[in-house]
């Protein structure tokens, strides 16, 4: 059974670009949240997907934004990259339990 | 406002000896409290969870956690550390919302070290 996966391992982009990052949950999990989290800092919430909504947001502007698919993949997109923006995106899934379930993220750079 | 406090950036212990990773946490209602470990270059890995019942929760690779309400703590806790427990440990808290869905406020994280 296939874990949480997360495409692609590495990105690096440049400020002003756009990027998309992508997911695919747990089989068997309808939900989908995205975290990001920086060098030394644990994980803040940007957002949570369910039934192709989004269900939750965290304290993320709106150059953050996402999309869930009916097979309940995700996808994170940022625009207008700033620098502050490069991290480590992970992405959860899960269902009717309480603990979600991660990725081995993405690690973007923004040079 | 809702928070996770891990007072401890780093933890050293000699491998063999038990270990103790420190979580204290601010929410209302009723915490839902999680462990996660995270090894260098990859996600977080899921270790135990507290949602109701027995205080003692006892989770993945021998670890166990207490929640004590009175002390808002849910310290992790292993009776005998090995080396390759050494890793970064999250704690994080769910807000009660009503369902088991719902984002996770996670703490800093804590370094465990544990030497032979």
């Amino acid at each position: 059974d296939a874990g949480v996966t997360q495409s692609p391992t590495h990105l690096i982009k440049t400020r002003g670009q756009q990027v998309t990052l992508r997911c695919s949950p747990k089989s068997g999990h309808d939900t989908v949240s995205w975290y990001q989290q920086a060098l030394g800092q644990g994980p803040q919430f940007i957002f949570q997907y369910y039934e192709e909504e989004e269900r939750q947001r965290g304290n993320f502007p709106d150059r953050f934004s996402g999309h869930q698919f009916p097979n309940y993949s995700s996808e994170l997109n940022v625009n207008a990259l700033l620098l502050g923006d490069s991290a480590l995106y992970l992405c959860a899934s899960s269902s009717t339990s309480y603990e979600q379930y991660f990725g081995p993220g993405t690690r973007l750079t923004v040079t | 406002a809702q928070s996770v406090a891990q007072p401890e950036d780093q933890v050293n212990v000699a491998e063999g000896n038990p270990l103790t990773v420190k979580c204290t946490y601010s929410v209302s209602g009723n915490p839902y409290l999680f462990w996660y470990v995270q090894y260098p270059n990859r996600g977080l890995q899921f270790l135990l969870k507290y949602i109701t019942g027995d205080n003692l929760v006892k989770g993945s690779y021998g670890f166990e956690a207490e929640f004590n309400k009175s002390q808002t703590s849910f310290h992790l806790k292993k009776p005998s550390a090995l080396v390759s427990d050494s890793a970064l440990y999250f704690c994080a808290v769910r807000p009660d919302y009503g369902g088991s869905q719902g984002n996770l406020i996670f703490g800093k994280g804590t370094k465990l070290s544990v030497k032979p």
